[in-house]
């Protein structure tokens, strides 16, 4: 079973809108990654979040990580039809450990 | 050229047949991995390697099997194919700096159907 539930599964925002996306962990997370998938291609590195209460930002997009390091928040300020696409967290979710899994990733579509 | 390159883009196979899917990387990575996404599931790693000679398996690694010979290949093979292996699947590699893996590098995808 998925071990990182991402919500919502999917989201439709008009454009200019502001929108959150979150993944969260049972378990606490010692690398937390937001990737972008464009419909049909690979996925597209956004950041990485280590520390708990960490924050990030690229553009208009940013990132946090909660102090227990169980749930991280992606949130896309004045969205564009470029951001457009499934969003997905991945992480490490022991320290060492090598093994890099995702959530079950959010749809989100821009409407004009 | 740098980056990760799977072969091939599309795939169509018959049930029972063997086929494999491959993945190169230029940057001589020592993690790769392989990951199927479908609808509904996101993506699940199927098996990893740390490095040459090193392999293990992830959350899906039911009939499938992996090699390593060379740091940058991490071919994928579907011994005998099932329409349930109809998927998209991605390759990726990363470097890891304190225990943790740096930004992974995903191929394109090969869609593969089993019909």
């Amino acid at each position: 079973s998925q071990e990182l539930e991402q919500s919502p599964q999917s989201l439709i925002v008009q454009e200019g809108k502001n929108l959150t996306i979150n993944c969260t962990s049972s378990k606490t997370l010692y690398g937390l990654y937001w990737y972008k998938q464009k419909y049909g291609e690979g996925l597209i590195f956004l950041m990485m979040l280590q520390k708990g209460g960490e924050e990030k930002s690229h553009e208009k997009i940013t990132a946090k990580l909660d102090e227990k390091k169980q749930q991280s928040s992606l949130h896309i300020t004045a969205s564009q039809p470029s951001h457009a696409g499934i969003y997905l967290c991945g992480a490490d979710r022991s320290f060492g450990n090598e093994k890099l899994t995702f959530g079950t990733g959010t749809r989100l579509t821009i409407i004009p | 050229d740098a980056g990760i390159t799977q072969s091939p883009r599309y795939k169509i196979t018959e049930t029972g047949r063997q086929v494999t899917l491959m993945c190169h990387q230029t940057w001589s990575h020592s993690y790769m991995f392989w990951y199927r996404q479908d609808l509904g599931h996101g993506l699940r790693l199927i098996y990893y390697s740390a490095a040459a000679d090193i392999t293990d398996k992830g959350e899906v690694p039911d009939g499938y099997v992996v090699s390593r010979s060379k740091t940058e290949n991490f071919p994928l093979t579907l011994e005998s194919a099932t329409r349930s292996q109809t998927s998209v699947y991605f390759c990726a590699s990363s470097a890891r700096t304190g225990g943790l893996n740096t930004e992974a590098f995903f191929g394109q995808g090969t869609r593969l159907t089993v019909v």
